[in-house]
This record gives structure tokens, sequence and C-alpha cells, in this order.
């Protein structure tokens, strides 16, 4: 129940693509939703959040998507770029004990 | 700079000898966590701090120890080494939990035979 569910497990775009990568949770005591990005041999960093009280909220060419009936949420990458290449985690907060559930990460490759 | 450093970056042991991974974090905040990476399981928490003296088991806890004797420091405690502990750790802080931007250190890679 504390799970989030991530797809694709990996991903290839063409440059100037549209990626998206989708997450699905199950528990409703989850009540902030992050993204972060990973560059290889880095640590993750937050690249975009939402809260679950708005359906979507855009930082660039990134979006993310949050549908709270369907229990989903998902990050579009707009005009896909080979710097983008990365793995991208979503992830959930859950309150109580307060604490930050990850997704099992998507690993995007954009080709020029 | 504001950052969360930790060391080793690199470390093979063997199996059952004790080792230590160090974490710091100069930006004063409130709530650290460890993490471990591995392929198709993405980050999992060990352990998390809210505050020193204060610690308590994440998701994976089994076989690793933490303290938080200081506010800047969170170590990470292997007391007796498995292969199944080969991975990838990430230490990471926040100003007060998980609504908060979690800033990560730049990992450590742990291979244990």
């Amino acid at each position: 129940q504390q799970q989030v569910k991530q797809s694709p497990q990996s991903l290839i775009v063409q440059k100037g693509g549209i990626s998206i990568i989708n997450c699905a949770y199950e528990n409703t005591a989850f009540d902030y939703f992050p993204w972060y990005q990973q560059f290889p041999g880095k640590g993750p960093a937050l690249l975009i959040a939402i809260r679950p009280d708005v359906s979507e909220k855009k930082e660039g060419r990134f979006t993310i998507s949050f549908n709270k009936s369907a229990k989903q949420f998902s990050l579009h990458i707009m005009d896909s770029q080979p710097g983008d290449s990365a793995t991208y985690f979503c992830a959930a907060r859950l309150k109580y004990p307060d604490k930050l559930i990850f997704g099992t990460g998507t690993r995007l490759q954009v080709f020029p | 700079e504001a950052q969360v450093t930790q060391n080793p970056r690199y470390l093979i042991t063997v199996t059952g000898k004790k080792l230590t991974v160090t974490c710091s974090q100069n930006m004063n905040h409130e709530y650290m966590s460890w993490y471990r990476q591995d392929p198709g399981l993405g980050l999992r928490q060990i352990y998390y701090s809210m505050n020193v003296e204060v610690t308590d088991k994440g998701d994976v806890p089994e076989g690793y120890k933490v303290s938080r004797k200081e506010k800047r420091n969170f170590p990470l405690i292997l007391e007796s080494p498995s292969p199944n502990q080969t991975s990838l750790y990430f230490c990471a802080s926040t100003v007060r939990g998980g609504r908060d931007e979690q800033y990560f250190g730049p990992g450590t890679r742990l291979t244990v035979t």
C-alpha cells in the first residue's frame, strides 16, 4: 500500500519529442508528489513537485499532470533534449511517518 | 556552497568487516536520511532522523545502524556487511521533512565480497 509504481523502466525518445513517465499509487494518505532527476554518477535532484489539490503544474518544458481520482500522476517533458537523458524518479510523501516513497525509476535516453 | 558530502565514494570490502560511511550537511537541516539504490528497485529508505538523537527505521533497515549525535552528521554503520548489501548508497537532508526539497549527496558505491 505504500508503493509507488512507475513505468516505463526505460524510454528512448528522439530529440524534440515528448517524453512521458507514469506513476500510480494506492495510499490516499500521500500528500505531496515530487519528481527527482538523476544524472549518471550524481545524486538525485528535485525537478518539479505537485500537491494533490492541483491537477497540473508546469515549469518550462516539464509538466506534472495529476489525477487524484485515478491515483495517478505523470511527468511530461516537451521538446526533449539530449541533455534530458537521465534517470527520473517519481515519489510520494507520507505524512505519518514523515517520509518519501520513491518509484523504481525510469531511464530516459534522448537521441539527436 | 550548500551541500551534502559522503565518504568514501567507493568502497570494496569483505563479508563481516565493519564499516562506516560518513555523511555531513552544511545547511542546518533537521531531517536526514539514508537510501540505497538498486537496479529495478529504485531508492529505498534505510533509516531517517528527524532531529539530533532521534532516529527511526525506514523500509530496509536490516543490517544497518545509524546515529545522530550532531545536527550536521549522520553516519551509516554496517556492523557485519554481507554481499546483499552491495549497493549504491545516498545520504540526503531536508529542512524539516518530506514536503521539503531533499538534497542528496554524491553517493557511495559499496561492494561486499
